[in-house]
């Protein structure tokens, strides 16, 4: 079970973490995704890390502004998300990738229920 | 960045009849070294998260029917639900995997005729 937490109504330029708590599978064993849905929009990924946290790549639109992290010891997943805009408003998923000898190009499954964030004036 | 590109944007099917979605990318998510197609699917239905039907391009997710058949390799592959069921009404996207800046298609959206 993967279940996201975080997002509310925000400024723009302002900042806001996302977490994601993980239970159920053995969450340093998974690659982590966060993907995001903008309203009536379709799926667009956001980033990923490692399942040791020594990778992570990011989205273009999101690069330098966005930062993903994990606690394996406390089965969560975070995203910082820094200088938003009107645009980042979405449902932020959290998504997991079983990390075979450590790959992150896995498909992803499971999948949280995700968290709105909005950023409006 | 690997294009995925989902034809038709929707589609109206009949009950019992075969639904057929198309996606495209604009480079092959074939590895040679493995030989396996870095595609997956998704259903994804109101309200809810996306859930995984298929990977590897044609392997079916546990537990999903087996009405739901992937197809294809290196850039063109097909989603093929065999005969519709009022429960597949949903937005379906495929993604690559292939490469670290992972891409969706843009959703194809099916509904009952």
């Amino acid at each position: 079970q993967l279940v996201e937490s975080g997002g509310r109504v925000v400024r723009p330029g302002t900042s806001l973490r996302l977490s994601c708590a993980v239970s159920g599978f053995t969450f340093s064993s998974y690659a982590m995704h966060w993907v995001r849905q903008a309203p009536g929009k379709g799926l667009e990924w956001v980033a990923v890390i490692s399942y040791d946290g020594r990778n992570k790549y990011y989205g273009d639109s999101v690069r330098g502004r966005f930062t993903i992290s994990r606690d394996n010891s406390k089965n969560t997943l975070y995203l910082q998300m820094n200088s938003l805009r009107a645009e980042d408003t979405a449902v932020y998923y959290c998504a997991a990738s079983i990390a075979v000898a450590g790959t992150i190009l896995r498909w992803f499954d499971p999948w949280g229920q995700g968290t709105l964030v909005t950023v409006s004036s | 960045d690997i294009v995925m590109t989902q034809s038709p944007d929707s589609l109206a099917v009949s009950l019992g009849e075969r639904a057929t979605i198309n996606c495209k990318s604009s480079q092959s998510v074939l590895y040679s070294s493995n030989n396996k197609n870095y595609l997956a699917w998704y259903q994804q239905k109101p309200g809810q998260p996306p859930k995984l039907l298929i990977y590897w391009a044609s392997t079916r997710e546990f537990g999903v029917p087996d009405r739901f058949i992937g197809s294809g390799s290196g850039t063109d592959f097909t989603l093929t639900i065999s005969a519709l069921q009022a429960e597949d009404v949903a937005v379906y996207y495929c993604q690559q995997y292939y490469s670290t800046s992972y891409t969706f298609g843009q959703g194809t959206k099916l509904e009952i005729k």
